[in-house]
């Protein structure tokens, strides 16, 4: 199975910061990356696929990158609704999908 | 708009069963295939299992492989799980949710949710 590892696990911010979370995979991936917003008992909600898709009605500020096995979810400048909790997802192996760890953006 | 409901979860010893159920609406049901991902009460997002569009294609996760089938009604929009030989660690808050695709799942452009299942003496 492809293992997915995140860093941070907890990210201390503020405001109007440049945020930065990494995602790993254990192989390559190529593209077939989704990154995810979770707020506290709500659903995920999708941010990014594709590595670097925007989701429709997802804001500007938050973009992906990379391929291969490193990649990165930036939010470049925070807002409050922003302090949640983010996961990357592999579907490059379909029958058997990954999440990451999480990463969990709180306020500073 | 699309819309994912589920139910069927709850309070069950461990050994038993419950059906989970999710009705889809929203968009053409039939045309994509769908997933449940579960997570465990403080801990991250785990898949679970997928089913693709026709039904005729089934996926599991080691962890619940041999207990859990994923199964589908296109005719009524319905997505469902059954779960049985239930665990401890089978507690978990259970999503279903869509692929944007039909023939496997990639990534969840929607999610239920949630509902809750609950494996305790």
């Amino acid at each position: 199975d492809i293992q997915m590892t995140q860093s941070p696990s907890t990210l201390s911010a503020s405001v109007g910061d440049r945020v930065t979370i990494t995602c790993r995979a254990s192989q390559s991936i190529s593209s077939w990356l989704a990154w995810y917003q979770q707020k506290p008992g709500k659903a995920p909600k999708l941010l990014i696929y594709k590595a670097s898709s925007l989701e429709s009605g997802v804001p500007s500020r938050f973009s992906g990158s990379g391929s291969g096995t490193e990649f990165t979810l930036t939010i470049s400048s925070l807002q409050p609704d922003d302090f949640a909790t983010y996961y990357c997802q592999q579907y490059n192996s379909f029958s058997k999908l990954t999440f990451g760890g999480g990463t969990k953006v709180e306020i500073k | 708009e699309v819309q994912l409901l589920e139910s069927g979860g709850g309070l069950v010893q461990p050994g038993g069963s419950l059906r989970l159920s999710c009705a889809a609406s929203g968009f053409t049901f039939s045309s994509y295939a769908m997933s449940w991902v579960r997570q465990a009460p403080g801990k991250g997002l785990e898949w679970v299992s997928t089913i693709n569009a026709s039904g005729g294609s089934t996926y599991y996760a080691d962890s619940v492989k041999g207990r859990f089938t994923i199964s589908r009604d296109n005719s009524k929009n319905t997505l469902y799980l059954q779960v049985n030989s239930l665990r401890a660690e089978d507690t978990a808050v259970y999503y279903c949710a869509k692929a944007d695709y039909g023939d496997y799942s990639t990534f969840f452009d929607y999610w239920g949710q949630g509902t809750l299942v609950t494996v305790s003496s």
